[in-house]
């Protein structure tokens, strides 16, 4: 059964940094690109970030580039975000999800982890 | 970046009668790349179509994808009491993501 639980979500004020994780199981992780998406509270969904399966790729939404880092382990089945001078209206949950094999959709997904951005 | 506008807002309807959501986009959208997604209350998204018309595993065949270019639709022929939540269209193009804002199907 393929599972993805994320962590790390917390309350930071403006400016700081966070790192969330992924782990994954239930699946050969590293063949697969995985993504952050997240949805601010009330609000719909925005992709984040993609990383291929061998990290090699990696992509940006224009509103995190330069702050986000992507990043993933395939030696622990971990998916990493890097989030480095947040912003209030970063505040979200943030889900980690696969890719269909060999596709641009989103198969699966953790749970979510809350990022509070307040001072 | 191709935006994504979803109509209606809101659609109410009853159990048994047939939803249809729209979904288009200000360009077309690259190799068909166009999934619908549908989210329930505090949980995670859960992907129904994927490629505008084919159905996830273990989606009803009561939900249906079509359309081309930039505009497209998720119809659910009959609809059940648990169909009622918030629908996503999605796509993919030049490395990257966007999705619409999302139409909410209440119950009448």
């Amino acid at each position: 059964e393929v599972q993805l639980v994320e962590s790390g979500g917390d309350l930071v004020q403006p400016g700081g940094s966070l790192r969330l994780s992924c782990a994954a199981s239930g699946f050969t992780f590293s063949t697969y690109t995985m993504n952050w998406v997240r949805q601010a509270p009330g609000k719909g969904l925005e992709w984040v970030s993609y990383i291929s399966g061998g990290g090699r790729t990696t992509s940006y939404a224009d509103s995190v580039k330069g702050r986000f880092t992507i990043s993933r382990d395939n030696a622990k089945d971990s998916l990493y975000l890097q989030m480095n001078s947040l912003r209030a209206e970063d505040t979200a949950v943030y889900y980690c999800a696969r890719n269909t094999p060999g596709s641009p959709y989103f198969e699966y997904w953790g749970q979510g982890t809350l990022v509070t951005v307040s001072s | 970046e191709i935006v994504l506008t979803q109509s209606p807002g809101t659609l109410s309807l009853s159990p048994g009668e047939r939803a249809t959501l729209s979904c288009r986009a200000s360009q077309s959208v690259s190799s068909s790349y166009l999934a619908w997604y549908q989210q329930k209350p505090d949980q995670a998204p859960r992907l129904l179509i994927y490629g505008v018309s084919s159905r996830a595993t273990g989606i009803p065949d009561r939900f249906s994808g079509s359309g081309s270019g930039t505009d497209f639709t998720l119809t659910i022929s009959r609809l059940e009491p648990e169909d009622f939540a918030v629908y996503y269209c999605q796509q993919y193009g030049s490395s990257s993501y966007t999705f619409g804002q999302g139409t909410k199907l209440e119950i009448k």
